[in-house]
């Protein structure tokens, strides 16, 4: 069965800092691996999406996430926080063929000024 | 484009009254989700379809029941509302095409609460 871990429930970094937001997964099959960010009252968005090309992945507004299959990972980063950065962050993994998504519980992004 | 629309946004029921969130897609979608979310439990899947008149139970269905008589609508109808009803609800489609576009759009969703 699918899971994921999100191995921090709040993260708070000072604007211009690197970002980390660390992610886990366990997939009885190849998958599938989706960042999403949701802004405060709003729906969630795709951020990036690994789906076995290239292992380290770039995204919208600066993140980029690397899949490591050894470490079961795929962690979050982007090198200078922004203030409008701050907000929920879920990793996703599918589950089966695509039919179902499993969430992570979310880690919440502050960025202090 | 409206993408995926859901109403209305907010929505407080009293214990055992019944509603149905509204979910319309214009992309001509086949996929559609009705996810719930709680503070810390990331989303948890209520109900999917893969088309049109094709319904599926997801990961928490008791209380609550979908139909999907045409590729736009998804309805999501709760009957005999409780408070552990009380969440977030969010809709979502995506394309059909599995392992290239699993894309998932999502509405703006419904703060329900159940008093």
């Amino acid at each position: 069965a699918q899971s994921v871990t999100q191995l921090d429930s709040h993260v708070s970094v000072s604007e211009g800092t690197p970002v980390l937001l660390r992610c886990n997964y366990s997939s009885s099959y190849s998958p599938s691996l989706f960042w999403y960010v949701q802004h405060p009252n709003k729906g969630l968005q795709l951020l990036l999406k690994y789906t076995s090309a290239a292992t380290l992945v770039k995204g919208i507004n600066g993140f980029e996430a690397e899949f490591k299959k050894s470490e079961t990972s795929f962690h979050l980063t982007k090198p200078s926080a922004h203030m409008s950065d701050a907000a929920e962050y879920f990793c996703v993994v599918t589950k089966g063929y695509g039919q179902n998504f499993v969430f992570g519980p979310g880690t919440r992004l502050s960025v202090l000024p | 484009n409206a993408g995926v629309t859901q109403t209305p946004k907010f929505r407080i029921l009293k214990i055992g009254q019944s509603m149905t969130l509204q979910c319309t897609q214009d992309m001509n979608h086949n996929y559609m989700y009705w996810y719930r979310q709680d503070p810390g439990m990331g989303l948890k899947l209520i109900y999917y379809s893969v088309g049109a008149g094709i319904t599926d139970k997801g990961e928490v269905p008791n209380g609550y029941n979908v139909s999907r008589s045409t590729t736009e609508d998804f309805p999501l109808r709760l009957e005999l509302a409780a408070p552990s009803q009380t969440s977030v609800y969010f809709c979502a489609s995506r394309w059909d095409t599995v392992g290239l576009n699993e894309k998932l759009f999502f509405g703006s969703g419904t703060q329900l609460s159940v008093l």
